[in-house]
């Protein structure tokens, strides 16, 4: 079973909508989990850090974890096309490398 | 705001050439990475370094790769004898040292083409 797991897409939703991206994740070493933003041909971009199970808003984006069902879900609310771009889910144990998700790809149309 | 910085943004070598790409972590951390990714593939961990010395490795970071901290601003990786499987964009990363600050930044890459 692959570690970290994420629907590839492409997600295509219009302006204004809200977006719900999600992951999957089998270790249940993995204590933090994080949400990075990658354009095309860019290094990812940390987007949202967390720790516990619960809810973790920063402006237009919450992030969501679930320990016991070991899932991850990031919100983006009143999506704009500047959020087209490939969304990673990441997790790790204290100090040790991060493990990503394949990516979803999301498009906002104007 | 501070950021990783990588150079060259593109490299390209021949099959067999030894390749060196680097990297100016942000300043104030003291741990240092190197990921790639495969076109089309996971970003994918290499290595990890602090202290002056490597802290993990996965099994792709064989004898042909090395790091290299040669001075108290730059981080490097060396792939001694390139394969055409080596072509990947390879990004440098960087983490503070504060417990449980797991925050970890990216580079914008170095896209290598072995030919």
């Amino acid at each position: 079973q692959k570690e970290v797991e994420q629907d590839p897409g492409p997600l295509s939703v219009p302006e204004g909508a809200i977006v719900s991206l999600n992951c999957t994740y089998s270790n249940s070493a993995f204590q933090y989990f994080m949400w990075y933003r990658q354009y095309s041909r860019k290094g990812p971009e940390l987007l949202m850090y967390t720790y516990s199970s619960g809810n973790k808003e920063d402006g237009r984006f919450t992030a969501q974890v679930d320990k016991s069902s070991k899932y991850i879900s990031l919100f983006i609310r009143d999506s704009q096309p500047s959020d087209s771009a490939t969304y990673l889910c990441a997790t790790n144990n204290a100090g040790n490398m991060l493990t990503f998700g394949g990516g979803t790809r999301l498009m906002v149309k104007p | 705001e501070p950021e990783v910085t990588q150079t060259p943004s593109h490299q390209v070598t021949q099959m067999g050439q030894e390749v060196i790409l680097r990297c100016v972590p942000i300043s104030n951390h003291l741990y240092f990475y190197w990921y790639r990714q495969i076109l089309g593939q996971k970003v994918e961990f290499l290595v990890s370094f602090y202290n002056n010395e490597i802290s993990e490795k996965s099994e792709i970071f064989d004898d042909q790769f090395s790091v290299e901290r040669p001075d108290g601003s730059n981080f490097t990786l060396k792939i001694r004898s390139t394969k055409l499987e080596d072509s990947a964009m390879y990004f440098c990363a960087s983490r503070a040292d504060r417990s449980g600050n797991e925050k970890l930044f990216f580079g914008s890459g170095t896209q290598l083409s072995v030919l």
